[in-house]
Parts: structure tokens; sequence; C-alpha cells
């Protein structure tokens, strides 16, 4: 079975910092693709960044950038020098295969709020 | 313009009046899926399809029929609904591809079954 886990309901973040987001995933196949997606309160869901399972460098995007752990399964979302507009839920994702069909389970999700 | 179309936006029914809600793609997207979203549970799969005709539960697929007769389409229906099926859905597509296609998000539907 394929799980996804975000232990981290809510955070705060000073705009201009960092912020690291934390995702631990769990599969049995070796193939697999992690997608973090943000989520304004507007409700639309905003694809941010990808990292395969086999890739050997670190996905990052801009301010993104995924922290892949493989031994570790974990999935970490690092955001840098926070905006107000990161203000959001941000969910981890993973698609694997599980007996011949592709699935895509999401975590519980992170709400951000970047303080001024 | 790339879209997936979900409709409608915002429905209030009552319990046990069948009710449809219709998901669109004009990406020719091979994979479709429906999800439902409730506060601290996050996005839950309900159904997806790898392609026409072929379709496959998701984690919580009780209460929920759905059909692929066309690769555009992806409709999910509920029979009799319930207040439990209250919830906020996505429908998503994508190409099927190996595990590195990004879902395309509809906008979202907010159910409330009364």
């Amino acid at each position: 079975a394929q799980k996804i886990t975000q232990t981290q309901p809510g955070m705060f973040v000073q705009e201009k910092e960092a912020v690291t987001l934390d995702c631990t995933y769990d599969t049995s196949d070796p193939s697999y693709g992690l997608f973090w997606y943000k989520q304004p309160s507007s409700g639309e869901m905003i694809f941010l960044i990808y990292q395969g399972s086999y890739d050997q460098q670190n996905a990052t995007e801009g301010r993104y950038s995924l922290n892949f752990q493989k031994a570790r399964k974990s999935a970490n979302l690092v955001i840098s020098a926070s905006q107000l507009g990161d203000s959001a839920m941000y969910f981890c994702a993973m698609r694997a295969f599980s007996g011949g069909y592709q699935k895509v389970t999401f975590g519980t999700g992170t709400k951000l709020q970047v303080i001024p | 313009e790339a879209q997936v179309t979900q409709n409608p936006r915002y429905l209030i029914t009552v319990t046990g009046k069948k009710l449809t809600v219709t998901c669109s793609q004009n990406m020719n997207h091979e994979y479709m899926s429906w999800y439902r979203q409730d506060p601290g549970l996050g996005l839950r799969q309900i159904y997806y399809s790898m392609n026409v005709e072929v379709t496959d539960k998701g984690d919580v697929p009780e209460g929920y029929k759905v059909s692929r007769k066309e690769k555009r389409n992806f409709p999910l229906i509920l029979e009799s609904p319930s207040p439990n099926q209250t919830s906020l859905y996505f429908c998503a597509s994508s190409f099927r591809g190996p595990t590195n296609e990004k879902l395309f998000f509809g906008s979202g539907t907010q159910l409330s079954v009364l």
C-alpha cells in the first residue's frame, strides 16, 4: 500500500526566511514520482515541483527545492525567501504503480502562514 | 486553453437525491481521477481511470460511481447522497505515462448534502 505522511498540520515562517515542509512516504514499488502541490485560499491546486525515484539530483524550481532522501523515504519541500503569497496549504503526493494500476496518493497537508 | 472543467462549482442537495458532477478535459489525457478533500484528511482518491472503459477504485469508493465512455469525460455519480459525502471534490487528469506525469486539476466542486 502507498502512504504519504505530513506531520506538520500548520507552520509559521517570517517573510524572507526559508522554511521546510516535511513529507515521508512508503511504497513497495521501486519506480515512483513525488510531487508537491500548493492550494491557496482560493482553492485551486497548483503544481510546484516533481522528483523521480531514480533522479540523482534534488529537484529545484525557482524558490522551491525538494530535499530527496531516498533511504529515509523523505521528500521535504524547501521554500527559500518566503513571500506573503506563499501562505497556503501544501500537499505532498506520490504516484506509483500498485497491482498493475497507477495510483496517486496525497498527504494530509501542511498549512503555511507567512508573517510580515 | 488546456484545462479540466468541472461542473457545478457549488451544489446543495438533499439526502437520497441522485446527482452527477461532470468532469471534462481537453488535453487528450488517458488518466483521470476523482478526489475528495476534507479538513485534516487531505485529498483522498475516490476512483480513477487509466483509459476509456478502464476504471478502478481508489481509497474511498463507497457511495460513488464513475464511468469512462469517452476519453475526455469522467463523471462522478452519487446515486443516493448522504450527509457524510459533504465535501470538496476535485477531478484531475494527466497522461498515463510513467510516474512523472503531474496532475491537472479542475476548479473543484463544493458539495453539501442536507
